[in-house]
């Protein structure tokens, strides 16, 4: 059982927004450790698509967005487009733990 | 261009110690501001931290690992290494090698090698 809880999965239409969250504690996202997202497809290592809450990398499209409030962040993603089809987990720290965390996953997919 | 590559026997029987190499390149292990760590995936425990190094800073692991693990390192040939104790069935998985923001608390992992898949088995 992760730390982190997302849903398993989400689904969408082609052009439509859609949002992932994930929840956590006053041990993680609770006393405000950065929340970071990654997305990765089968076969292929995780690649880093939020960091610090909301910053995008460079080449992340600006479809992909994060908040964080409390105890809970969330991915959106807009005008979704087949491609976005793959697996996106959070991450942050948990202080109590003393350890890096992550959220279980959550598959989405593009109908 | 930047590039990490993880290498290592892809089975390793139960009880002995799996050893895993990280090759950088486009990037300096010490002359970086980054951390560099591990990290596996396997489907009943999901993505799992296992440790991290800084060059000119400490290393830290994972509390589950029950110092099972430790992190090395080679700059001469800009490498770093884990070595994993004791392995059982539950360590099988892929472990991938990542280059990662300061500090710990705050880290992302911004680099990821394409992972090398490890089975325990006998």
């Amino acid at each position: 059982q992760s730390v982190l809880t997302q849903p398993p999965s989400v689904s969408e239409a082609p052009g439509q927004r859609v949002t992932i969250s994930c929840t956590g504690n006053n041990s993680n996202l609770g006393v405000g450790h950065d929340v970071q997202w990654y997305q990765q497809f089968p076969g292929t290592a995780p690649k880093l698509l939020i960091s610090g809450d909301n910053n995008r990398p460079s080449g992340v499209p600006d479809r992909f967005s994060g908040s964080k409030s409390g105890t809970s962040a969330s991915l959106a993603i807009s005008g979704l487009q087949p491609e976005d089809e793959a697996e996106y987990f959070c991450q942050s720290y948990d202080s109590t733990l003393k350890t890096v965390v992550f959220g279980g996953g959550t598959r989405l997919t593009v109908l | 261009q930047l590039h990490l590559q993880e290498s290592g026997p892809g089975l390793v029987k139960p009880s002995e110690t799996l050893s895993l190499t990280c090759s950088v390149s486009g990037d300096s292990i010490s002359g970086s501001n980054k951390y560099w760590g591990w990290i596996r995936q396997s489907p009943g425990k999901g993505l799992e931290w296992i440790g991290s190094f800084f060059y000119s800073g400490g290393t830290y692991y994972n509390p589950s690992l029950k110092s099972r693990g430790s992190i090395s390192v080679d700059t001469s040939k800009n490498q770093f290494f884990l070595r994993l104790t004791s392995v059982t069935a539950a360590d099988t998985g892929v472990y991938y090698c990542v280059r990662q923001t300061p500090p710990l608390v705050l880290t992302a992992f911004d680099l990821w090698g394409q992972g090398a898949r490890v089975s325990v088995s006998s």
